[in-house]
């Protein structure tokens, strides 16, 4: 029934460790992405996906690295995790990769590093 | 480049007062569309309401408005009669492009806390 759902809600990790999060929509959009928001709720997208092509990279460190085997999913892997990754990661989508179409939001993954 | 202030962090409003939050836009295109979010305590966000650039209109949907003012490059939301349901995050949002793909541009939210 969700629409756009994302595993897992709550992360914990230690700094230097690798962790996935994933992401799937229900919708039949064409376009996904990843927000960042820190702790101060500021948003700010990561990455953006059309039809499973690369559309947007926000200057992300490489160390996060989207994959999307298909237009309903979009994983994020983070490789060596940061205590400045911790933050809550929302992945979207929208319909088509057009500046009206709304997005729909996840649930948020909440990361946290220590 | 695209920018969306919202220059009100937080504002406090006892049950029943009306609220206005503020949203001011910079962008250089002659297209765009505007949108707010809401994000609860629950932590998900909501799609609102969208307006495009070309349409001035203003809009009622049972308590909530919006004014869009294009002279003044602002988006306001005013909330009717607030209750504590509506005590959220909420977020001004531009839409627009960075090349060919499309990407919204948020402002950094406005708490509202609704206390009986």
């Amino acid at each position: 029934d969700t629409a756009v759902s994302q595993t897992p809600k709550y992360l914990v990790t230690q700094m230097g460790n690798d962790k996935s999060i994933k992401c799937e929509q229900n919708l039949g959009h064409d376009t996904m992405y990843w927000y960042k928001q820190d702790s101060k709720k500021f948003l700010k997208i990561m990455f953006s996906y059309n039809n499973k092509e690369l559309i947007i990279n926000e200057t992300v460190p490489n160390r996060f690295s989207p994959k999307s085997p298909d237009k309903a999913h979009l994983n994020l892997h983070i490789n060596s995790l940061e205590l400045g990754d911790s933050a809550v990661y929302f992945c979207a989508s929208s319909q088509e990769n057009r500046a009206h179409s709304p997005l729909h939001f996840g649930n948020g993954t909440r990361l946290t590093v220590t | 480049a695209q920018k969306v202030t919202q220059a009100q962090t937080e504002i406090s409003v006892v049950e029943k007062e009306d609220v206005t939050l503020d949203c001011v836009y910079e962008t250089r295109d002659t297209t765009y569309y505007l949108f707010w979010y809401k994000q609860p305590p629950s932590g998900e966000l909501v799609f609102l309401i969208r307006r495009n650039s070309f349409d001035e209109q203003n809009e009622i949907s049972g308590r909530y408005s919006w004014n869009f003012q294009k002279s003044t490059s602002s988006f306001n939301f005013t909330i009717t009669a607030s209750q504590v349901v509506d005590s959220a995050v909420y977020f001004c949002a531009l839409g627009g492009y960075t090349g060919t793909a499309s990407k919204l541009t948020f402002g950094t939210g406005t708490r509202l806390q609704v206390t009986l």
